[in-house]
């Protein structure tokens, strides 16, 4: 059964712990993508990969890091240095960068 | 900066009644469109899409959108909404950013 999947559905930690995201593909696509979902904003775009060892900047990469060494693998860290990280986080995937995305079921983290 | 306006923030319908969400973009050159759509509870997923070719284009559902180049708009319609269109739809707009642009989104509840 192919797809996204995204680990935990709900995540707490502290103020000031770092945290790490997890998203898997068994798609076979080649780009990845994640995103932040608050209300009334829609989604944007934190970091992106086109491909396994790349991985670039979106509009609101600040206080994320991210890691692409396996091709099924796109896990996000929320650093402490991100000012709001309480949000609604969805990874996407798709065959080739900004072709159709296809998203995981998203991670709420709240950061208390 | 290239943007992605949906204006209709919360749109309350009857069952049977029709549908017309607006979605409006800002960049002038070509575009690639997309209309997601997320259910209570579901992954976001791909409503239909627009690359280029006839500009009504019919999605899944029931649903269509119509490309109007001169207007820079990609509004998203259905006839006559069901109880299970209750979702929210996020319009999204690839254009010289190379970058997925997604709008702030329109809730909308379906009442029977």
């Amino acid at each position: 059964d192919g797809g996204i999947t995204q680990s935990p559905k709900y995540l707490f930690r502290k103020e000031g712990q770092n945290v790490t995201l997890s998203c898997e593909q068994n798609l076979n696509h080649d780009a990845m993508y994640w995103y932040r979902q608050d209300p009334g904003q829609g989604l944007r775009l934190i970091y992106y990969s086109q491909i396994v060892n790349d991985f670039q900047k979106g509009d609101i990469a600040e206080g994320y890091s991210v890691s692409r060494e396996k091709k099924e693998s796109f896990p996000l860290t929320v650093t402490s240095a991100q000012k709001n990280p309480t949000a609604f986080y969805l990874c996407a995937s798709s065959i080739e960068v900004w072709g159709e995305q296809f998203f995981g079921p998203g991670t709420r983290l709240t950061v208390l | 900066a290239q943007s992605v306006s949906q204006h209709n923030h919360h749109v309350i319908l009857s069952e049977a009644a029709s549908l017309e969400l607006g979605c409006n973009y800002s960049y002038g050159g070509t575009v690639n469109l997309f209309w997601y759509v997320q259910y209570p509870g579901q992954h976001l997923q791909l409503l239909l899409k627009y690359f280029s070719g006839d500009p009504l284009v019919k999605g899944i559902k029931g649903f269509e959108a119509e490309f109007i180049k001169s207007k820079f708009s990609f509004n998203l319609r259905k006839p006559s909404v069901q109880w299970s269109d209750t979702a929210e739809y996020f319009c999204a707009v690839i254009g010289n950013t190379d970058k997925l642009i997604f709008g702030t989104g329109t809730r909308l509840q379906v009442f029977p």
